[in-house]
């Protein structure tokens, strides 16, 4: 059965140092991999994916993230942290060899970056 | 740019009653997605719909049912409301194909009293 794992309900961060959120997931096929964000009382909002070719992604507001293959990993980075990047993050997967449309979302990780 | 619009934003209801949720999606973008996210948790996916046929079904609720109309907005109906259904409702859409990210609406908040 197809998931996503964030081992993390809540990453702290000092503000300029570099983040690491984690997501590992399993599925069936190829996975198609997302990272959203969630603001509080928002709606979820992209910040970048994998489909294919190289595994380094580069997203929105310097994020980055590195799909690894043989890990099932695809952990969300950025080099220097910023205060307005505390949020909640949900690294998500579409399995295309079992549903078309559904996305499974990981259960989240809380991440505050500390002034 | 046009985003995904949700209305209402705030719902209360009371048990056993009916709510309608409605999502207007991003123009050009054909299929729709409703999901549930309850406090603290990740959305979970309800329902699907592509050029206004249902695709693909998680898990929702017999009590619930939706539909995508002609100018593809969509409503998801609840009736028999229970307290469990009090939750954060969320609308996305995205253009066909799952290489394509979704495009959330900002949610309508149920409450059921």
């Amino acid at each position: 059965a197809q998931s996503v794992a964030q081992p993390e309900d809540q990453v702290n961060v000092a503000e300029g140092n570099p983040l690491t959120v984690k997501c590992t997931y399993s599925v069936s096929g190829n996975p198609y991999l997302f990272w959203y964000v969630q603001y509080p009382n928002r709606g979820l909002q992209f910040l970048l994916k994998y489909i294919t070719g190289d595994n380094l992604v580069k997203g929105s507001y310097g994020f980055e993230a590195e799909f690894n293959k043989s890990q099932t990993s695809f952990h969300l980075k950025k080099p220097s942290a910023l205060v307005s990047d505390s949020a909640l993050y949900f690294c998500a997967v579409r399995d295309m060899e079992t549903s078309y449309d559904k996305v499974i979302f990981g259960p989240g990780t809380s991440l505050s970056v500390i002034p | 740019a046009a985003g995904v619009i949700q209305s209402p934003r705030h719902l209360i209801k009371e048990k056993r009653e009916t709510a309608t949720l409605k999502c207007y999606p991003i123009p050009r973008h054909d299929t729709v997605y409703w999901y549930q996210q309850g406090p603290g948790q990740d959305p979970q996916f309800l329902i699907s719909f592509y050029e206004k046929m249902q695709s693909d079904k998680g898990s929702i609720p017999d009590r619930f049912s939706a539909q995508q109309f002609s100018d593809y907005h969509s409503e998801l109906n609840m009736s028999s409301l229970e307290l469990g259904d009090s939750a954060l409702y969320f609308c996305a859409s995205s253009p066909r194909g799952g290489a394509y990210e979704q495009y959330f609406g900002p949610g309508t908040r149920l409450t059921v009293t």
